[in-house]
């Protein structure tokens, strides 16, 4: 089906682990965002990516490695966990015209223990 | 960088009351707005968005907004709200040109009571 997927939609891992997680979109949208969602901090920008090859730092970057060499993937990757990367993971995608919405995944639920 | 504000953490209604949820924002120049719901357990949806032209807009399920550009604020209302409308109220916001970053809110939980 066409959408946007998330894959674990849960995992949990120990400190210090790498864990990536995927994301996939079938539009071709340029545009494709790394959200973490926290109590209290709503959503937050982690990184996202204009178009493949081209990725810049969101709001809170450190931890966090992404790539993007096609341009219906971008996977986040802890490069080595810690429990302040315990949250909720969101990915979104949008064209790359103007006046257009994000479109968002079902969401990873990451525990880090 | 832009930000928007979310004053109200938690709103408690009862069913068939009439909700406003603030949103401000700080940028001067041309943006666009929206406004995204997260019912328990699930991914965010659009409520509506505003890009330009009429500034009260209206979205699914009985929701709208109103633009308020001196004010820098885009207000989210419904005049019945319902049971089903319990869920957490995020206001976004993206710069119209250069920067695509899409910045959010903290958030409003809003809980309906029967």
């Amino acid at each position: 089906d066409a959408g946007i997927t998330q894959s674990p939609r849960y995992k949990i891992t120990e400190t210090g682990r790498q864990v990536t997680l995927m994301c996939h979109q079938t539009w071709s949208h340029s545009y494709m965002f790394w959200y973490r969602q926290d109590l209290g901090h709503g959503l937050r920008l982690i990184y996202y990516s204009a178009a493949a090859d081209i990725t810049d730092k969101g709001e809170v970057p450190d931890g966090y490695v992404v790539s993007r060499s096609k341009t219906e993937n971008f996977p986040l990757t802890l490069e080595s966990a810690t429990r302040s990367q315990t949250s909720v993971y969101f990915c979104a995608s949008r064209p790359g015209t103007a006046n257009t919405e994000a479109f968002f995944g079902q969401g990873t639920r990451l525990t880090v223990v | 960088a832009q930000s928007v504000s979310q004053h109200n953490h938690h709103v408690i209604l009862s069913e068939a009351a009439s909700l406003e949820l603030g949103c401000n924002y700080s940028y001067g120049g041309t943006v666009n707005l929206f406004w995204y719901v997260q019912y328990p357990g699930q991914h965010l949806q659009l409520l509506l968005k505003y890009f330009s032209g009429d500034p009260l807009v209206k979205g699914i399920k009985g929701f709208e907004a109103e633009f308020i550009k001196s004010k820098f604020s885009f207000n989210l209302r419904k005049p019945s709200v319902q049971w089903s409308d319990t869920a957490e109220y995020f206001c976004a916001v993206t710069l119209n040109f250069g920067n695509e970053k899409l910045t959010f809110g903290t958030g409003t939980r809003l809980t309906i009571i029967p």
